[in-house]
């Protein structure tokens, strides 16, 4: 199993709908989750964290995390086509000094 | 304040050159972190460097080095390249070591092209 793990999409929601992201991830991996938004050809940006569980919110977006079932996901509400890019999720594994690794990502497309 | 900055934007070098990327953190932040990104393997940890030591290091070959200054500047350095080192090299600075709650914060990138 990867270590953190993203379906790669694409994702196609409408504009107004809500896309949700998901990601899961191994033992390996702490409970601090990170989420970054890439636009093609830009570098990524923090999105969100989020360190324990439950739900997080900021504006529209809500990042989740369920550490029972080792997942973590992200929701945007009322999708933008400016909403359109790659969402990597990343993880921390600590037991290796402490390194960033991300998910492959996932490509979503919001239509107008 | 000013973004993580990496120089050059693009690069053209042909196999068996040696290249060395820079990068300068944010101001006040002591990790560097190197990622290479490609379309198939994705972001792929190469190091992380604090207070100028080595911290960490993913699974590249000894090809791959780098270095952090006193300033926290950071520079790596790729030698022998090879055409499956082409991609887009991300350097990412945090306020402490990365596995803390401090998020890395990307710079633009340099685009490395082997020919």
């Amino acid at each position: 199993q990867k270590e953190v793990e993203q379906n790669s999409g694409p994702l196609s929601v409408p504009e107004g709908a809500i896309a949700s992201l998901n990601c899961t991830y191994s033992d390996r991996v702490s409970q601090s989750f990170f989420w970054y938004r890439q636009y093609s050809g830009k570098s990524p940006e923090l999105i969100m964290s989020i360190y324990s569980n439950g739900d997080k919110e900021d504006g529209r977006f809500t990042a989740q995390l369920n550490k029972a079932s080792q997942y973590v996901s992200l929701l945007i509400r009322d999708s933008q086509p400016s909403d359109s890019a790659t969402y990597l999720c990343a993880g921390v594994i600590y037991n290796q000094g402490g390194k960033l690794i991300f998910g492959q990502g996932t490509e979503l497309s919001v239509k107008p | 304040k000013a973004g993580v900055t990496q120089t050059p934007r693009y690069l053209i070098k042909t196999r068996g050159q040696q290249v060395t990327l820079s990068c300068s953190p944010i101001s006040g932040h002591r990790s560097v972190s190197w990622y290479q990104q490609t379309p198939g393997q994705g972001l792929q940890f190469l190091f992380e460097y604090f207070s100028e030591t080595q911290r960490n290091k993913g699974n590249f070959p000894g090809r791959f080095s780098g270095r952090q200054f006193s300033n926290s500047r950071s520079e790596m350095n790729v030698s022998t390249l090879e055409l499956g080192d082409s991609a887009l090299y991300l350097c990412a600075s945090s306020l402490t070591r990365t596995g803390g709650n401090s998020p890395l914060h990307f710079g633009n990138g340099t685009r490395l092209t082997v020919t």
